[in-house]
């Protein structure tokens, strides 16, 4: 298994600012995800985050708006910018292990005022 | 593309009950993980169980049992004896081997009420 943290737990920022979210690993891995979970929805994978490489972008979700950094194996960051309240979302990343167990942090509550 | 389907949006049973969330996928993949999460009230996602798809064998885990059945692409998740610490919202998702970059492809969860 793995254990993930992220900080920080929760937020309140006002519209136009930007947040960025640590996502800190126990271990070294090559996958990390970033997802993103609505009020009462189900997850949504913004991002894959490989050291290395550029992070790959699901549809919907663009570089400038979601930056994202993998400076090495075990830490990635996600950064929220010029923020708006339809951002206030949980935001959980995740890390995949060889055995195709993927693991998550505890998450990210943003609300957006 | 992948998808995971759960139709049962709620779901509420008095404590003890045994109760089962559904799950159904579609893949064009024929290796392929699925995936079972608890998300209590708190937050977090607690994962539960993984199976890959050349392993049809049923799992049971305390009173928590998978069945895995590729016939009918589903991995359903069966309670038994129902505890209130049951209640959660539980998803169920899919990554297929070669798309390792994609990440899991979730259902839209299933909300469990557990009465006590």
């Amino acid at each position: 298994s793995a254990v993930i943290s992220q900080k920080p737990s929760r937020d309140i920022c006002q519209r136009g600012t930007s947040l960025t979210i640590q996502c800190q690993v126990d271990s070294q891995v090559t996958m990390m995800f970033w997802y993103r979970q609505q009020p009462g929805q189900s997850l949504t994978l913004i991002a894959t985050a490989n050291q290395g490489s550029e992070a790959t972008y699901e549809s919907g979700f663009v570089i400038d708006k979601f930056p994202i950094s993998r400076p090495n194996l075990t830490f990635s960051t996600l950064t929220v910018s010029n923020m708006s309240p339809e951002d206030s979302s949980i935001y959980l990343c995740s890390v995949l292990l060889d055995s195709y167990e993927q693991y998550f942090g505890p998450g990210t509550r943003l609300t957006v005022t | 593309a992948q998808k995971v389907t759960q139709a049962q949006t709620e779901i509420s049973v008095v404590e003890k009950e045994d109760v089962t969330l559904d799950c159904v996928y579609e893949t064009r993949d024929t290796t392929y993980y699925l995936f079972w999460y608890k998300q209590p009230p708190s937050g977090e996602l607690v994962f539960l169980i993984r199976r890959n798809s050349f392993d049809e064998q049923n799992e049971i885990s305390g009173r928590y049992s998978w069945n895995f059945q590729k016939s009918t692409s589903s991995f359903n998740f069966t309670i038994t004896a129902s505890q209130v610490v049951d209640s959660a919202v539980y998803f169920c998702a899919l990554i297929e081997s070669g798309g390792g970059a994609d990440g899991l492809t979730f259902g839209k969860g299933t909300h469990l009420i557990i009465q006590p």
